[in-house]
């Protein structure tokens, strides 16, 4: 089975700083889709960026960049420049388009920007 | 259209009671989500919808929880006989096409606490 793991609990970054928030996950598929999601406090979640597992370059939005390791089963966020408004849980989340359709989510980091 | 809605946004109810929570999902979408997220968690699958289809549902739904989709529209999400250990928080997605390409939309959730 899938499994997706985030390791920090909690993380904590000075604003206009960069921050890495880790993610490592566990599949035997070798084509499925790796997203970040972000849940600001009593908001819904929005997608922050994806990436495929086939392509190689890692996915960029603005600020927002990923470190896509297929090999190691890695996937880590680079937030840069952070901003107050980035305050939030981060969920890393992995997607199976051959298999069941369903998003398996991790534990969560809670970032936190501190001015 | 204004997003994924979910209704009541909050739900206090008594050990024992039912309780049916409702989601309306973004109109073009063919497939929809609800996943259940507990204090410091990520969300846990719970079922699939694809159109009025239910496709997948978690072996977390026990025999207490129903979930409908009539004419592949709203679904309503019905836990029987509540328990303490269902307080959560309820989350409705809904997304369409066949694979990863496109992203899942997340409504605020429907928290229900069993006192």
């Amino acid at each position: 089975a899938q499994t997706v793991t985030q390791s920090q609990p909690e993380m904590s970054v000075q604003e206009a700083e960069t921050v890495t928030l880790s993610c490592t996950y566990d599949t035997s598929e070798s084509d499925y889709y790796l997203f970040w999601y972000k849940q600001p406090p009593s908001r819904q979640m929005i997608l922050v960026i994806r990436q495929e597992a086939y392509k190689q370059q890692n996915a960029t939005e603005n600020r927002f960049s990923v470190n896509f390791q297929k090999a190691a089963k890695s996937f880590s966020l680079k937030i840069s420049d952070s901003q107050l408004g980035d305050a939030a849980m981060y969920f890393c989340a992995y997607f199976d388009p051959s298999g069941t359709y369903k998003y398996i989510f991790g534990t969560g980091t809670r970032l936190k920007v501190l001015a | 259209d204004t997003g994924v809605s979910q209704d009541p946004r909050h739900k206090i109810t008594k050990r024992g009671q039912n309780v049916t929570f409702r989601c309306d999902p973004i109109s073009e979408h063919n497939r929809l989500y609800w996943y259940r997220q507990t204090l410091g968690q990520g969300p846990e699958f719970l079922t699939y919808f694809q159109n009025e289809a239910q496709l997948e549902k978690s072996r977390l739904l026990s025999d207490r929880f129903s979930a409908e989709r009539p004419k592949g529209s709203f679904s309503t999400l019905e836990i029987q006989r509540t328990e303490q250990g269902d307080s959560a928080m309820y989350l409705c997605a809904s997304r369409t096409g066949t694979d990863g390409s496109t992203e899942a939309f997340f409504g605020q959730g429907t928290r229900l606490t069993v006192v």
